[in-house]
């Protein structure tokens, strides 16, 4: 059984689209996130959602924009794709928000944009 | 704000060698520490923790001891296999919103 699922796992665009990552976990947690892998393999968080409820918004760009219809999901949907967008972005899921639970990764979803 | 160091650059290193990878940490507070392993083409996976000072985390023969003093997490293993190729990535979670901070991973290749 797959814990954290992320869809699709590769998506190959054109500059200027707009674009979604589907995420979704069956470890029944209650809060999720969004990370971006570089080409350096340098992981940063972007979001993260307790309860449904927006917790950590870094300094990302307005396009990109979290959603979150229940605590078993995690979306994130990107408008006006840029190069620079080019990455890895892994979705994860936790137990809470207390510090000593770990987080459990999906398998990534690697976004090109041409 | 709280940041993690790992050293610089892959390590590679032949089969039934020994294994270090040095991470250190600034922090406000006590954070809780981890090492995550991600293989080729998958997502991170949890390889092990500590959640204060002193503790000792293993799995699969891979140990790291929390070290308040130098603030220090460093990952060690007596015996690599070929299997343990992968990259590592040392890190830290905030208190309050579990935010994990990492490090900028290493790449290890164990050779036959």
């Amino acid at each position: 059984d797959t814990a954290v699922s992320q869809t699709p796992k590769y998506l190959v665009t054109q500059m200027g689209n707009d674009k979604s990552i589907k995420c979704e976990q069956n470890l029944g947690h209650d809060t999720m996130y969004w990370y971006k892998q570089d080409s350096k393999k340098f992981l940063k968080i972007m979001f993260s959602y307790n309860n449904k409820e927006l917790i950590i918004n870094e300094t990302v760009p307005n396009r990109f924009s979290p959603k979150s219809p229940d605590k078993a999901h995690l979306n994130l949907h990107i408008n006006s794709l840029e190069l620079g967008d080019s990455a890895v972005y892994f979705c994860a899921s936790s137990q809470g928000l207390e510090p000593n639970q770990p987080q459990h990764f999906g398998d990534g979803t690697r976004l090109s944009i041409l | 704000g709280n940041s993690v160091t790992q050293m610089e650059g892959p390590v590679t290193l032949s089969e039934e060698a020994f294994l270090t990878i040095n991470c250190t940490y600034t922090a406000t507070g006590y954070p809780s520490l981890f090492w995550y392993v991600q293989y080729p083409g998958e997502g991170l996976q949890l390889l092990l923790k500590a959640t204060k000072a002193d503790d000792k985390g293993s799995n699969k023969g891979f140990e790291a001891t929390y070290r308040k003093e130098t603030t220090s997490f460093h990952l060690e293993k007596g015996s690599v296999q070929v299997s343990d190729s992968a990259v590592y990535f040392c890190a830290l979670s905030e208190r309050g919103n579990n935010r994990l901070a990492f490090g900028k991973g290493n790449q290890v290749v164990v050779i036959p």
